[in-house]
């Protein structure tokens, strides 16, 4: 079945980095592109990032836009979401989730992993 | 940028109807999906292309749009329908895929 897993969450300070990493199976991982949903705790959704199932096209959020730097690897079926310059603000669950490319909504999500920013 | 206003909360009485609005300038351009979150588990696409159900999602889920407003309905609602719903559609910039509601909270009195 479709598995799309998060990890690298953590507990961070202000203007610290992590990576967060979504490993893919079950599904043609080259059809679809991969997108990063966030949700403060307590909040809605907000999107984040999104790559597309070739890599060509990547897009941010205003709120991390030359903070945060999405890739993929199409061999292994994973995406990376290396998050810098961390914010208290950027605190929340992240989510990756896929949709097949050209269609605008989100198919699949993962669990989450829950990214804290604190001193 | 391009926002999507949803009702806070809705409140419905099980078996009765709940219907659940989305709206933005953008809706009549853009299609727009609907997301059931339930506590403590990620989104669920319930609808997309504001009509469609994906596979093994009851028929009572369904989907209707107006102008700049668009409807998620629940009908013969049920206690496992009470959950956070989301809509979603496409930003009016070009390097914004995706814009959601801030969320409705079902709750089934």
């Amino acid at each position: 079945q479709v598995q799309l897993v998060e990890s690298g969450g953590g507990l961070v300070k202000p203007g610290g980095a992590l990576r967060l990493s979504c490993e893919t199976s079950g599904f043609y991982f080259n059809d679809y592109y991969i997108t990063w949903v966030r949700q403060a705790p307590g909040k809605g959704l907000e999107w984040v990032s999104y790559i597309s199932s070739s890599s060509f096209a990547k897009y941010y959020a205003d709120s991390v836009k030359g903070r945060f730097t999405i890739s993929r690897d199409n061999a292994k079926s994973s995406v990376d979401l290396h998050m810098n310059d961390l914010r208290v603000d950027d605190t929340a669950v992240y989510y990756c989730a896929r949709g097949r490319e050209g269609n605008n909504w989100i198919e699949s999500w993962g669990r989450g992993t829950l990214v804290t920013v604190s001193s | 940028s391009s926002e999507l206003t949803q009702p806070p909360s809705v409140s419905v009485s099980p078996g009765q109807t709940a219907r659940i609005t989305c709206s933005g300038d953008t809706l009549p351009k853009q299609y727009a999906h609907w997301y059931q979150q339930k506590a403590g588990q990620a989104p669920l696409l319930v609808i997309f292309k504001d009509t469609e159900r994906p596979s093994g999602i009851p028929e009572r889920f369904s989907g209707s749009t107006s102008g700049t407003t668009v409807t998620l309905t629940i009908t013969r609602v049920q206690a496992e329908d009470e959950a956070d719903y989301y809509c979603q559609s496409a930003g009016s910039g070009g390097t914004s895929p995706w814009i959601f509601g801030g969320g409705t909270r079902l709750t089934v009195l």
